[in-house]
């Protein structure tokens, strides 16, 4: 139990475009995901909290209008990455609460040419 | 705010015994996790302890969790090729919606 998915799996796409990632609870519902990024060596680093039914709450130094998450349902998140540049290139992993413990999604790379 | 590290790099043979050290400065926190992630994937959980508990074991996994000192390990016993990742411990507390903070990740590089 306690599956995440992620759509795509990677993704390349011009600079100046945006990009949705999808994020799936398929086996649970999570009235609360995350999202995160990953650069190559690194840690993850917390973008936002994703909340189904209201704002995300986004970390200090996320821009809400770049990075703009949806929860529409209880098990799906979106992450749109709008008018992407190559410094937005990154991987980027989410993950579902179920009983305080998060489940992680197999993350999107992304790379903006 | 919250910092949890941990060292870099660790390299073991093949059926060896590998511990992987993680220290936190957050003295609230209630929930201690390890997680694994392999090359280009997401993270996996692998075992959690509370705080209220000084080890747990889970067939080749042990946690230690000494609360004084702010330190987590994890031993993997036997270990395997199939062993060989990137190993985050986390932090998480009840009173902050479940989030969690990450450390470092510590690559573990299992040799024949």
């Amino acid at each position: 139990g306690a599956v995440v998915s992620q759509h795509p799996s990677r993704v390349i796409c011009k600079s100046g475009t945006s990009v949705k990632i999808e994020c799936r609870s398929l086996d649970f519902q999570a009235t609360t995901m995350f999202w995160y990024r990953q650069f190559p060596k690194q840690s993850l680093m917390l973008m936002a909290t994703s909340n189904e039914g209201s704002k995300a709450t986004y970390e200090q130094g996320v821009e809400k209008d770049k990075f703009l998450i949806n929860h529409a349902s209880l098990t799906l998140s979106t992450l749109t990455v709008t008018s992407a540049h190559p410094e937005d290139s990154s991987f980027y992993i989410c993950s579902g609460v179920l009983q305080e413990t998060q489940y992680f999604g197999p993350g999107t790379r992304l790379l903006v040419l | 705010g919250e910092d949890v590290e941990q060292s870099l790099f660790l390299s073991v043979r093949e059926g060896d015994s590998s511990v992987i050290n993680c220290t936190y400065t957050d003295s609230s926190s209630t929930y201690l996790y390890w997680y694994k992630q392999e090359p280009g994937a997401g993270l996996q959980l692998l075992t959690y302890i509370f705080s209220n508990m000084d080890m747990k074991q889970d067939q080749r996994l042990t946690v230690l969790l000494n609360k004084k000192d702010k330190h987590l390990s994890l031993r993997i016993a036997d270990t395997q090729t199939g062993d060989s990742a990137i190993y985050f411990c986390a932090e998480g507390n009840t009173g902050t919606a479940s989030k969690l903070t990450f450390g470092t990740g510590t690559r573990l590089q299992v040799t024949l």
